[in-house]
């Protein structure tokens, strides 16, 4: 299973976009990257998920360079309510279907 | 609307007694996992099931067991619970298929408090 590096936290304010940054450096062929959002006293929300190049949708925006050993999940327009940690994994269905969400990035929203 | 529903959102026990939690998801997924989550160790996998009566181990399966008679309950269970298993238990489910990592839909999740 391909192992993320993610940061612990980050900072931004309201209005602004926000850029999430994960490292994947083994990731195999077949490995998909997905993000989940958990808010405090909930269970993980899924965001995104994409393969190569750029996904978007209502919420975000997935960046995944050529070479897909990392990847930048983006959130344009941040507000408070946005805060929460963000979690990465990488993995597929073909395997033992284990997968590993890691510590998450805590993203705290400012006024 | 996927929904997956735990039996209790908060529950408190002693040391040494047998602790069911139950899950429940509506949409027909084959797949159901049980996590926990404690602060600073983000979610860790314990059990999984792919299929009525199947199991396999996640990454800390130590003093719990599951069972999975019905393709829409599946039940994590504590032994003889412990003080270090105090936790939020998280309970997800997600259809089967190949390629793609699935979306996991997450019940909300039980606090277990064992004193």
């Amino acid at each position: 299973l391909a192992k993320t590096t993610q940061p612990i936290s980050m900072d931004s304010y309201e209005g602004q976009e926000v850029n999430i940054t994960c490292s994947h450096n083994n990731i195999a062929t077949n490995d998909y990257i997905t993000w989940y959002q958990q808010f405090p006293s909930q269970g993980p929300r899924f965001i995104i998920q994409g393969y190569k190049t750029k996904v978007t949708n209502e919420v975000a925006s997935l960046f995944i360079p050529a070479d897909r050993k990392s990847s930048t999940l983006s959130l344009p327009r941040v507000s408070l309510s946005d805060t929460a940690v963000y979690y990465c994994l990488v993995g597929d269905r073909s395997g033992d279907d284990k997968i590993i969400f890691g510590k998450g990035t805590r993203l705290h929203i400012l006024p | 609307d996927v929904k997956v529903t735990q039996s209790s959102r908060y529950l408190v026990k002693r040391t040494g007694e047998k602790v069911f939690l139950e899950c429940v998801q509506d949409m027909d997924h084959e797949n159901m996992f049980w996590y926990r989550q404690d602060p600073g160790l983000g979610l860790r996998l314990i059990y999984f099931s792919y299929d009525v009566k199947m199991k396999e181990k996640g990454d800390i399966p130590e003093g719990y067991s599951v069972s999975r008679e019905k393709k829409e309950r599946f039940s994590l269970i504590l032994e003889s619970a412990s003080t270090n298993q105090t936790s939020m238990y998280l309970c997800a489910s997600s259809p089967l298929s190949s390629g793609s990592l699935n979306e996991q839909y997450f019940g909300p999740g039980t606090r277990l408090t064992v004193t």
